[in-house]
């Protein structure tokens, strides 16, 4: 299978604990954006990556979140001392360029549910 | 800013009739737009995009969505749908030049036989 892998599929963590999203893009696609469905709602913008860079952070929460891709391995979304409003389905997308034109192919997702 | 409004959040309808998604954007510089669909706890696949040409663009699946850029909307429609066209559609659009995505807040199809 040669799309976005994201794993794991469902991640159950306790208030305080920390959560770490995993997102493998497409082969050959060096782009990476996170989202964030709440429940009811569309998907809302959280980072944007290209290897080891972080090219646009304008959606993320101010404390607790951080994300990473590095140069090897999967992009990294990590949730530190999670609380009850983290629980939602967090998306992975990659393309094979930053230009709008070029299509973003999406993971399955991850589905946090924080007790 | 940039937004994109879905004017319905449900859209119940029979086999084999015709559907018609509405979506509304606002921006004041030129974008691309995009229609994706979610199935059941899986993620979005691509269904159709408009970059630039014709303003009618068509889908593999029978979906076609419409540009017009005076009324700033890019409906969706399939003149008669499937059980299978049960799911939840979003409308996107990003700036030309910029990357990220701004989504409605979707449309779920239900069909009923």
């Amino acid at each position: 299978n040669a799309g976005v892998m994201q794993n794991p599929r469902h991640l159950v963590r306790r208030r305080g604990q920390e959560a770490r999203l995993r997102c493998s893009p497409m082969k050959g696609h060096s782009h990476v954006y996170w989202y964030r469905q709440l429940p009811e709602e569309g998907l809302k913008f959280m980072v944007y990556l290209q290897k080891e860079n972080i090219i646009d952070e304008s959606g993320m929460p101010k404390e607790r979140f951080s994300a990473e891709f590095p140069k090897e391995g999967p992009s990294i979304l990590r949730i530190q001392q999670v609380v009850r409003g983290d629980s939602a389905a967090y998306f992975c997308a990659s393309s094979p360029g930053g230009f709008g034109n070029q299509p973003q192919h999406f993971g399955d997702g991850t589905r946090l549910s924080i007790l | 800013a940039q937004s994109v409004t879905q004017l319905d959040s449900q859209v119940p309808v029979f086999e084999e009739a015709p559907v018609e998604l509405r979506c509304n954007y606002s921006s004041s510089v030129s974008v691309y737009l995009f229609w994706y669909v979610q199935y059941p706890n899986q993620g979005l696949q691509l269904l159709l995009k408009y970059l630039s040409g014709s303003t009618l663009v068509e889908s593999i699946n029978g979906f076609e969505a419409e540009f017009n850029k005076s009324q700033t909307s890019f409906h969706l429609r399939k003149p008669s749908v499937h059980i299978s066209d049960t799911a939840e559609y979003f409308c996107a659009l990003t700036l030309q030049g910029a990357q990220k995505l701004v989504f409605g807040q979707g449309t779920r199809l239900t069909i009923n036989p």
